[in-house]
């Protein structure tokens, strides 16, 4: 079975601060890992993916995560934040390129402070 | 981009009601996926379907059934209606072996 646990439900930065959203994940095969965001009362946006090849893969608005093995995490990170990146954020894993369902965390909401 | 369309988008239903949501794949996506994401929840999955032929089933309550058409439209049928089903219902479709693009979702409001 899978899961994954995202460290910190709330998360406040200022904007033009780094942000970063922590995810480890837990499974028995070789996972595929997602990032997607959520803003209020819309649907979720896939920000990027991790599924085989480069460890560090970068995805829309300038988010970029790195998938670590041996810490099993992928962590979503973005050199500097906007208000424009206030939102939910949650991560999500599947055993097959997002072909199986996915599993996802509890989600992180971003606060971006002027 | 064509995206997932999913209707209605509001829905508000009395208890031991039925109510139907509608999902309409991007074209050419051949797998379809519900979920159902609860007040400040994460979303759980449903059930879903290739090539309109259950595919995996979640912790779906026996009162839900859904079934994917031969156009690959997908429908979600909920009788007898609780509290507790009031929640986002999300869609998402993806080629095979492909990221799930989820739809805006329907809010079921049930009362």
């Amino acid at each position: 079975a899978q899961s994954v646990t995202q460290l910190g439900s709330h998360v406040s930065v200022s904007e033009g601060a780094l942000v970063l959203l922590r995810c480890n994940y837990s499974s028995s095969v070789p996972p595929y890992l997602f990032w997607y965001v959520q803003y209020p009362n819309q649907g979720l946006q896939l920000l990027l993916k991790y599924t085989t090849g480069a460890t560090l893969v970068k995805g829309i608005n300038g988010f970029e995560a790195e998938f670590k093995k041996s810490e099993t995490s992928f962590h979503l990170t973005k050199p500097s934040a906007h208000m424009s990146d206030a939102a939910e954020y949650f991560c999500a894993c599947s055993t097959q390129g997002g072909s199986e369902k996915l599993v996802f965390g509890k989600g992180t909401k971003l606060t971006v402070n002027p | 981009a064509a995206g997932v369309i999913q209707s209605p988008r509001h829905l508000i239903k009395e208890k031991r009601e039925t109510a139907t949501l509608k999902c309409y794949p991007i074209p050419r996506h051949d797998t379809v996926y519900w979920y159902q994401q609860g007040p400040g929840q994460d979303p759980q999955f449903l059930i879903s379907f290739y090539e309109k032929m259950q595919s995996d089933k979640g912790s779906i309550p026996d009162r839900f059934s859904a079934q994917q058409f031969s156009d690959y439209h997908s429908e979600l049928n909920m009788s007898s209606l609780e509290l507790g089903d009031s929640a986002l219902y999300f869609c998402a479709s993806s080629p095979y072996l492909a990221e799930q693009y989820f739809g805006p979702g329907t809010r079921l409001t049930v009362t």
